[in-house]
């Protein structure tokens, strides 16, 4: 079955540094890939979506990477900023209904 | 637009009773998914509906769960009977197919 990981251990940066987090998938071959936010006590908010033959995706600070070769895909937030901290989840499309499949997301901590 | 609504925002049960959740989607999306997020499986998919119709519900626990659409605007979940281990935040997600899905701010279910 399809399986997806993202790291379980909160990622703690400094404020101005990059933060890279990362979605490891198997069983999978993803037509998209989806990364949200989600702040405590609220629903996730998408932020990006990147499809199988895009390799690079940005947007303001954000930026994502999609290998459909090593299964990964890596989320990027330079110049991280106290407001970045939050819980961020991947999401692959799922199995032809036009569902999508979580990880448990990881959450990021970003300190002044 | 509000975005998606759901009620009641926290609920406190008691094992053995009919809990019922409600959500309001994004005016003109065509598709509503109904999911439940806890500590130790993260965010599942229980249903989901395109055009007012159940597409996928492979997801939904068991018979105690049921979920309708009785029109465009309007999708309860309800529990029958409830138990401890239903405890979770339910949310409910909108989207225009295949596209991102927005989602509502989430039910905090309790069962005692």
């Amino acid at each position: 079955s399809q399986k997806i990981e993202q790291n379980s251990e909160a990622l703690n940066i400094q404020e101005g540094k990059t933060a890279t987090l990362t979605c490891n998938y198997t069983n999978y071959s993803p037509a998209y890939l989806q990364w949200y936010r989600q702040d405590p006590g609220r629903g996730p908010v998408f932020l990006l979506l990147i499809r199988e033959n895009e390799k690079e995706k940005r947007k303001e600070r954000l930026k994502v990477t999609f290998d459909t070769t090593l299964k990964q895909s890596l989320f990027h937030i330079t110049a991280s900023q106290p407001a970045d901290s939050a819980t961020y989840l991947c999401a692959l499309d799922g199995s032809g209904y036009s569902t999508l499949t979580f990880g448990k997301g990881t959450m990021l901590l970003v300190s002044p | 637009d509000a975005g998606v609504i759901q009620s009641p925002r926290h609920e406190v049960t008691e094992m053995g009773q009919e809990v019922t959740l409600r959500c309001k989607p994004i005016s003109g999306h065509n598709s509503l998914f109904w999911y439940r997020q806890t500590m130790m499986r993260g965010l599942e998919l229980l249903i989901y509906f395109n055009n007012n119709v159940p597409i996928d519900d492979s997801g939904m626990p068991e018979d105690r769960f049921s979920a309708k659409m009785p029109n465009a605007s309007f999708s309860t979940l309800k529990i029958q009977p409830s138990e401890p281990r239903d405890s979770a935040v339910y949310f409910c997600a909108s989207s225009l197919l295949p596209d991102t899905q927005y989602f509502g701010p989430g039910t905090r279910l309790t069962v005692l």
